[in-house]
């Protein structure tokens, strides 16, 4: 079955710098999501990119995905103090059912002010 | 849309004692879904239902783990005869298959249930 695994493990900014994490995973994917989590709001969803799309954009963030690397990036630009949390990626393999999704341990940023 | 609820929050339990949570999904989401998370790690898969029916359940899920979607709504997940090791945050979330607003796959989370077994 499909699982993430982000890189780097930790992360350490400053404010108004921008901040970069990569996922890598196995097999052919359908789509691949990424979710972050901090303690006041729990884990929320961020954006999702399918395989025939190569960048998605939402406010501050910059997707990528390279499928022929079998990887993806999430840029969040500009950070903020409230960016402070962990990030996971979920690729969705196209072989696996859809009801469930499997993280990686995910990258812990820390943006100082 | 008040989002995903779970109940309770926290919860100590001695070894060997049952315990049960819930969650309550978004109104109108008939997928929902149990995860569970321990320190440091991302949240594993448990189950997940369409409407009342249970459609896949992990192996993490052993015999002691029963959860249960009774009218399609909100859902349990019990616990029997836990052990230290079940200490963990269980994460519930839902989506719905004819999500309109989002992307398709998009599952929203609750804040989970942190059980603590001594």
């Amino acid at each position: 079955s499909q699982q993430g695994e982000e890189d780097p493990q930790a992360l350490s900014i400053q404010e108004g710098e921008n901040a970069t994490m990569n996922c890598s995973y196995k097999t052919s994917i359908n789509n691949l999501q990424w979710y972050r989590q901090n303690s006041g709001r729990g884990l929320v969803h961020l954006i999702l990119i399918r395989s025939n799309e190569r960048e998605k954009h939402s406010g501050r963030l910059r997707v990528t995905l390279d499928t022929s690397k079998k990887s993806s990036s999430l840029l969040i630009t500009a950070s903020r103090a409230a960016d402070t949390a962990s990030y996971f990626c979920a690729p969705r393999g196209r072989t696996d059912s859809w009801g469930k999704l499997q993280f990686g341990a995910g990258t812990q940023v820390v943006v100082t002010p | 849309d008040t989002g995903v609820s779970q109940n309770p929050r926290h919860k100590i339990t001695k070894r060997g004692q049952n315990v049960t949570f819930r969650c309550d999904p978004i109104s109108e989401h008939n997928r929902l879904y149990w995860y569970r998370q321990t320190l440091g790690q991302g949240p594993e898969f448990l189950t997940y239902f369409q409407n009342e029916a249970q459609l896949e359940k992990s192996r993490l899920l052993s015999d002691r783990f029963s959860a249960e979607r009774p009218k399609g709504s909100f859902s349990t997940l019990e616990i029997q005869r836990t052990e230290q090791g079940d200490s963990a945050m269980y994460l519930c979330a839902s989506s719905s298959s004819e999500d309109s607003g989002g992307a398709p796959d998009t599952q929203y989370f609750g804040p989970g249930t942190r059980l603590t077994v001594l």
